[in-house]
């Protein structure tokens, strides 16, 4: 199985900071035929179903705010917010779908300072 | 508007089973592989189970033998049977769009195993 390690667990900053999500898998997402990384991120707030926010790594996800980007490729990946707004504080996961089982990564908890 | 809605948990004892549904609509569902993807009280999320539009299966470990996926693209409804039931399988359920197909998901239901 692929194993899907984020970091850090949880972080807490300031309204207007930058964020960063990290994601590393054991194993590469990267499909050589296409050249598409098979990795989502997804944003939790609680009480509530996971959301998609970006897909094949770097592709935001209809609607998704501008300030939310994916970066990396093959076992290495990074969620960025560019400026932390309110209504972002919740959990963020990565997963792979590039074998099965669809493995995700164990959650970054983002919180205000 | 695309809308998941999932149905059929509930309280069971161990060793039961229980019947999950997923009535979607606002998308072409017969197009789409759908997922079915847990999560326990307080932790992360579990995938569990996929099936596309050509009805190929895959399941996690922790469920195959026991778990069944299954749809009906006439009703444009998802379905997962469950058996052999632990107090392991407590969890809210969700059903979900592939990434590939918008990766949309409904509310969940709750399963709760316990006697």
């Amino acid at each position: 199985d692929i194993v899907m390690t984020q970091s850090p667990d949880s972080l807490t900053v300031s309204l207007g900071e930058r964020v960063s999500i990290n994601c590393k898998s054991s194993q590469t997402t990267l499909y050589s035929s296409n050249k598409k990384d098979y990795l989502v991120w997804y944003q939790q707030k609680p009480g509530q179903p996971p959301k998609m926010l970006i897909y094949w790594a770097s592709t935001r996800a209809s609607g998704v705010p501008d300030r939310f980007s994916g970066s990396g490729s093959g076992t290495d990946f990074t969620l960025t917010i560019s400026s932390l707004q309110a209504e972002d504080v919740a959990v963020y996961y990565c997963q792979q779908y590039f074998n099965t089982p669809w493995t995700f990564g164990q959650g970054t908890k983002v919180e205000m300072k | 508007e695309v809308q998941l809605v999932e149905s059929g948990g509930g309280l069971t004892q161990p060793g039961g089973s229980l019947r999950l549904s997923c009535a979607t609509s606002g998308f072409t569902f017969s197009n789409c592989g759908m997922n079915w993807v847990r999560q326990a009280p307080g932790k992360g999320l579990e995938w569990i189970s996929y099936i596309n539009s050509s009805r190929t299966i895959y399941y996690a470990d922790s469920v195959k033998g026991r778990f069944t996926i299954s749809r009906d693209n006439a009703r444009n409804s998802l379905y997962l049977q469950m058996n052999s039931l632990s107090a392991e399988d407590t969890a809210v359920y969700y059903c979900a769009t592939d990434a590939r197909d918008g990766g949309y998901w409904g509310q969940g239901t709750l399963v709760t195993v316990s006697s």
